[in-house]
């Protein structure tokens, strides 16, 4: 069974720009979260999407958004880019409600 | 707020020893928790988890270990290898799919 698809891996934007992540969550899953990974910070929750509704939203401007399709792959987009959204985002699928998460390799996002 | 305090930050421990590994949390509604294993450049791997109903679950040389009602678990791999060197996240699943994570602990395991 395929793992959590995230593309892609690496991207580097300019200050201002929008940016848009994929994520294919494993096949039958319905849930996706995203996170975002820096070294001050750590893992911190952005939003969880399930069956194409976002259930759960972190502490993040609105400038990150996300949405879910009916096939259960999930696009975050981040607008207006600035040096500190320079991270690791990351992909979570879980097969439904409080079950197990898998998460995708990442995508590395460098804004400069 | 940190909801979920985890320790040490590093640890290094000898091939063959326990590594033992420290989370505290504060929010009562978490009802699932996990611990993750993160490799440089790669994503989090789910390691073992376990929910608040059961005080220990054990899975090869990984052991969770739980305590209701100090808030506390903590993870213990016995037979520690250099291949365990990593980065180990615990973390308190909250209402649906909602991960809030430890600090990390960074894992040497010398030969």
């Amino acid at each position: 069974k395929a793992g959590v698809t995230q593309t892609p891996r690496y991207l580097i934007k300019t200050r201002g720009q929008q940016v848009t992540l994929s994520c294919s969550p494993i096949s039958g899953h319905r849930s996706v979260s995203w996170y975002q990974q820096t070294p001050g910070q750590g893992l911190q929750f952005l939003f969880e999407y399930f069956s194409e509704t976002q259930r759960n939203k972190g502490n993040f401007p609105g400038r990150f958004s996300g949405r879910q399709f009916s096939n259960s792959r999930s696009e975050m987009n981040v607008s207006t880019l600035e040096l500190g959204d320079s991270a690791l985002y990351l992909c979570a699928s879980s097969l439904a409600y409080n079950t197990e998460a898998f998460f995708g390799q990442g995508t590395r996002l460098t804004v400069v | 707020q940190q909801q979920v305090k985890q320790s040490p930050q590093s640890l290094i421990v000898q091939k063959g020893g326990i590594s033992i590994i420290n989370c505290a949390y504060e929010n009562t509604a978490f009802d699932y928790f996990p611990w993750y294993q993160q490799f440089p450049g790669k994503g989090p791997a789910l390691l073992i988890a376990i929910r608040p109903d059961v005080s220990e679950k054990k899975e090869g040389r990984f052991t969770i270990s739980f305590n209701k009602s100090a808030k506390q678990f903590s993870l213990h791999i016995m037979d520690s290898q250099p291949g365990d060197s990593a980065t180990y996240f615990c973390a308190g699943n909250k209402v649906g799919n909602m991960l809030t994570f430890g600090g990390g602990t960074r894992l040497m395991v010398k030969p």
